[in-house]
């Protein structure tokens, strides 16, 4: 069965600090690999994925993630956090036949911004 | 772009009465998710429908909750009768059809509290 994990489940970071979310999933065959984020009260909104290709996938709001097979591994980063970053992260799978949007999230990492 | 709508946003019942929420995809969206994310848990699918058709209910609790989406359009999941762990966020999402090519679009999401 495919899982996802999330080590981290609060991260604080400053200001303008870099920024890398882990997340290391399991799966049995090629994965579509997802970010998220979700801000208090909201919906969920895609960040960026990973279909094929290049293994650094660029995403919105200056993000990027980058896939590792041999880690199982898709960390997200961002070179400078802005405070509004502050939020809630999930690293997603999802199968890469058919149904490739029915995904399997991890537990999320929630991200707090110090000014 | 009009995004995805659910409604009612909050709903408190009782343990053992029924609920129903609705969702309204994006125009044109030929999948429907519903996801229930409880607290500190990332989302978890319940249902997956194309068109007015069930891809995939094998997380849903069919002794308890049903969906449908009888034109392919709007759907609606129902519980009945609630339990105290079925409180939680209830997220709807849609996409343009099944491939993971195609985003997935959220829904705010209803809160359920059952007391």
């Amino acid at each position: 069965a495919q899982s996802v994990t999330q080590p981290d489940i609060h991260i604080t970071v400053s200001e303008g600090a870099s920024l890398e979310l882990r997340c290391n999933y399991s799966y049995g065959a090629t994965p579509y690999l997802f970010w998220y984020v979700q801000s208090p009260g909201q919906g969920l909104q895609l960040l960026l994925k990973y279909f094929s290709g290049d293994t650094l996938v660029q995403g919105i709001k200056g993000f990027e993630a980058e896939f590792k097979r041999s880690q199982s591994s898709f960390n997200l980063r961002k070179p400078s956090v802005h405070w509004s970053d502050a939020a809630e992260y999930f690293c997603a799978v999802g199968p890469f036949t058919g149904g490739g949007n029915k995904l399997t999230f991890g537990t999320g990492t929630q991200l707090k911004v110090e000014l | 772009e009009a995004g995805v709508a659910q409604s009612p946003r909050y709903k408190i019942i009782e343990k053992r009465q029924s609920v129903a929420f609705w969702c309204n995809p994006i125009s044109g969206h030929a999948t429907l998710y519903w996801y229930q994310q409880i607290l500190g848990q990332g989302p978890k699918l319940l249902i997956q429908f194309q068109n007015n058709g069930v891809v995939d209910d094998s997380q849903l609790p069919k002794d308890r909750f049903s969906a449908e989406r009888l034109k392919g359009v709007d759907s609606t999941l129902k519980i009945q009768p609630a339990k105290l762990e079925d409180s939680a966020v209830y997220l709807c999402a849609s996409s343009l059809d099944l491939g993971g090519a195609a985003e997935a679009f959220f829904g705010q999401g209803t809160r359920l509290t059952v007391v």
